[in-house]
């Protein structure tokens, strides 16, 4: 069983803050990760995808990548209020559905 | 940009009904997915498709059926509906098989079962 596990939260940051949010994999053979957004009562929405070791940024996000660990990452710097939302941890294999994790919740405090 | 939609924000059916849930994406997607979200377990898995009607049994599709006799078009199935399957029914569709390709979702329909 392929399994994506992420720490349920709630992780409180205050604002202005570096947010950390962190999930590990069970599939060695995962190829590619993704960290979506969810608002509450809203849809997941693609922030970041990362394919090979190491960071990839993309305005405050850096998705960070340790395949040897089983482990990807998502930072979010200048943490807003409007960041406040559930983040799930997915990830692919070659021919394979994508798997998810059951989200953080994040609350960034004003 | 993908644009996946779904027939229905909220959804309100009595038990025993037969309830149609319908998704529609405009990018010429390959693969089709139906997730049911509760709280507390996550996305769950019912069904997906990989082509113009194909269906692949994901984890949880008892109780489900889907139909996808068009490519942008994937439609879901409850065939009696019961209060347990009240729930958020979320569609996704993603461009093929390839690893990169990233997988979209519609905005989900809450559904409730009396």
């Amino acid at each position: 069983q392929k399994e994506v596990e992420q720490n349920s939260g709630p992780l409180s940051v205050p604002e202005g803050a570096i947010a950390s949010l962190n999930c590990t994999y069970s599939d060695r053979g995962s190829q590619s990760f993704f960290w979506y957004r969810q608002y509450s009562g809203k849809s997941p929405e693609l922030i970041m995808s990362i394919y090979s070791n190491g960071d990839k940024e993309d305005g405050r996000f850096t998705a960070q990548l340790n395949k040897a660990s089983q482990y990807v990452s998502l930072l979010i710097r200048d943490s807003q209020p409007s960041d406040s939302a559930t983040y799930l941890c997915a990830v692919r294999g070659y021919g394979q559905n994508f798997v998810f994790g059951p989200g953080t919740r994040l609350s960034v405090l004003p | 940009d993908v644009k996946v939609t779904q027939s229905s924000r909220y959804l309100v059916k009595r038990t025993g009904e037969k309830v149609f849930l319908e998704c529609v994406q405009d990018m010429d997607h390959e693969n089709m997915f139906w997730y049911r979200q509760d709280p507390g377990l996550g996305l769950r898995l019912i069904y997906f498709s990989y082509d113009v009607k194909m269906k692949e049994k994901g984890d949880i599709p008892e109780g489900y059926s889907v139909s996808r006799e068009k490519k942008e078009r994937f439609s879901l199935i409850l065939e009696s509906a019961s209060t347990n399957q009240t729930s958020m029914y979320l569609c996704a569709s993603s461009r093929g098989l390839a690893v990169s390709y990233e997988q979209y979702f519609g905005p989900g329909t809450r559904l409730t079962v009396t």
